[in-house]
Formats: structure tokens, C-alpha cells, sequence
């Protein structure tokens, strides 16, 4: 079984903090793909970033930046100097790669972030 | 190309009460998914389709069927809605060629009410 834990419910910083999301996660499969997505207070849910077992390599993108470590099943995820827009839950999930599966992501419960002004 | 797209986007239901939902993409994508989203539990998935005049149940499917007659459309339906169905629904798609898994392009959403 797959899991994936946001321990982080709702988060609030102040405008230009950094903040780190965490997302901790279980597979027993050796291949598998994580994912972040961004849930507006619009509703909508935006694609962040895909990445898969092999690549332990940190990505940066901007403001964002993803911090995977396969020895503690985790991959965070930093906004530097947060801006009000980046308000919105965020969602980590999980996708392991067997023959024959629907590649069905499982999702954790999601952190609220609030920046404030 | 307008991607996954919902029909409706609200409905109020009264228990016992039946309905569908509409799922449609243009992306030519193989797979689709139906999810559920309610307050502090994520996403979870309900029935999923791996192509076309395929369907398989997904997390938490009891009460839901659903149908891909077309490659295109996902249909959620409810026989007799209950209020614990009062949720958020979410239909996804992705194109996964052996290998890498692709991240799943989602619609935006049907909020139901069932009272």
C-alpha cells in the first residue's frame, strides 16, 4: 500500500519568509514518481513539479525548490520569499510503476499556506 | 484545446436522487480518473479507466459507477445519493507510454450538495 503523509495542516509566514512544506511518504515499489500540486483558493489544481525515484538531484524552479531524499522517503518543497499569491493548499502524491497498473496517485491531506501581507 | 473539462461545475441533490457527471478531454489521453475531495483528507479516488470500454474502483467507489464508452468521456454517476457523497469531484486524464508516469491534467471541479 501507498502513503503519503502531510504532517503540516495549515501554515502562516509573513510576506518574503521562506517556508518548506514537508511530505513524507511509504511505496514498496522500487519505481515510483512524486509529485506536488497547487490548489488555489480558486480551486483548480496546478501541475508543480514531477520526480521520479531515480533522480535524488534537488530542482529549483524560480522561487520553488523540491528537496527529495530517498533515505527518509521524503520530498519537501521551499518557496522562497513567499508572496501573497502563492496562498493555496498544496498537495504531495505518489505514483509507484508496476506492470499492468493504472498508475493511480495517491495524495497526502494537503497544507494550508496563508502569507500574509 | 480546452483540456479536462466538468459538466456541472455545482448541483444540489436531495438523498435518493440520481445524476451523472460528465468528464471530457482533448488530449487524446488513455487514462482517466474520477476523485473525491472533502476537508482534510486530500484527494481520493473513486473509479479510474485505463482506456476505452475499461472501468476499475479505485479507494472509496461504493455508490458510484461509472462509464468510458467514448476515449474521451468519463461519466461519474450516482444511483441514489446519499449526503455523505456531498463533495468536491475532480476528474483527471494522463498519457502514460511504458515508462514514465505523466501527471495527471485535472478538471475544475463539481461541488455537490446532497441534502
Amino acid at each position: 500500500a501507498q502513503k503519503v503523509t502531510q504532517a503540516q495542516t495549515e501554515i502562516s509566514v509573513v510576506e518574503k519568509e521562506d517556508v518548506t512544506l514537508d511530505c513524507v511518504y511509504e511505496t514498496r515499489d522500487t519505481t515510483y514518481y512524486l509529485f506536488w500540486y497547487k490548489q488555489p483558493p480558486s480551486g483548480e489544481l496546478v501541475f508543480l513539479i514531477r520526480r521520479n525515484s531515480f533522480d535524488e538531484q534537488n530542482e529549483i524552479s524560480g522561487r520553488y525548490s523540491w528537496n527529495f531524499q530517498k533515505s527518509t522517503s521524503s520530498f519537501n518543497f521551499t518557496i522562497t520569499a513567499s508572496q501573497v499569491v502563492d496562498s493555496a493548499v498544496y498537495f504531495c502524491a505518489l505514483s509507484g510503476v508496476r506492470s499492468g497498473s493504472a498508475r493511480q496517485l495517491t495524495f497526502g491531506s494537503g497544507t494550508q499556506l496563508t502569507v500574509l501581507p | 484545446n480546452a483540456g479536462v473539462t466538468q459538466t456541472p461545475k455545482f448541483r444540489v441533490l436531495k438523498t435518493g436522487q440520481s445524476m451523472t457527471l460528465l468528464c471530457a478531454q482533448d488530449m487524446n489521453h488513455e487514462y482517466m480518473y474520477w476523485y473525491r475531495q472533502d476537508p482534510g483528507m486530500g484527494l481520493r479516488l473513486i473509479h479510474y479507466s485505463v482506456g476505452e470500454g475499461t472501468t476499475a474502483k479505485g479507494e472509496v467507489p461504493d455508490g458510484y459507477n461509472v462509464s468510458r464508452l467514448k476515449k474521451q468521456n468519463f461519466l461519474l454517476g450516482l444511483e441514489s445519493a446519499a449526503p455523505s457523497q456531498t463533495s468536491v469531484y475532480f476528474c483527471a486524464s494522463s498519457y502514460h507510454p511504458e515508462g514514465p508516469v505523466g501527471e495527471q491534467y485535472f478538471g475544475p471541479g463539481t461541488r455537490l450538495t446532497v441534502t
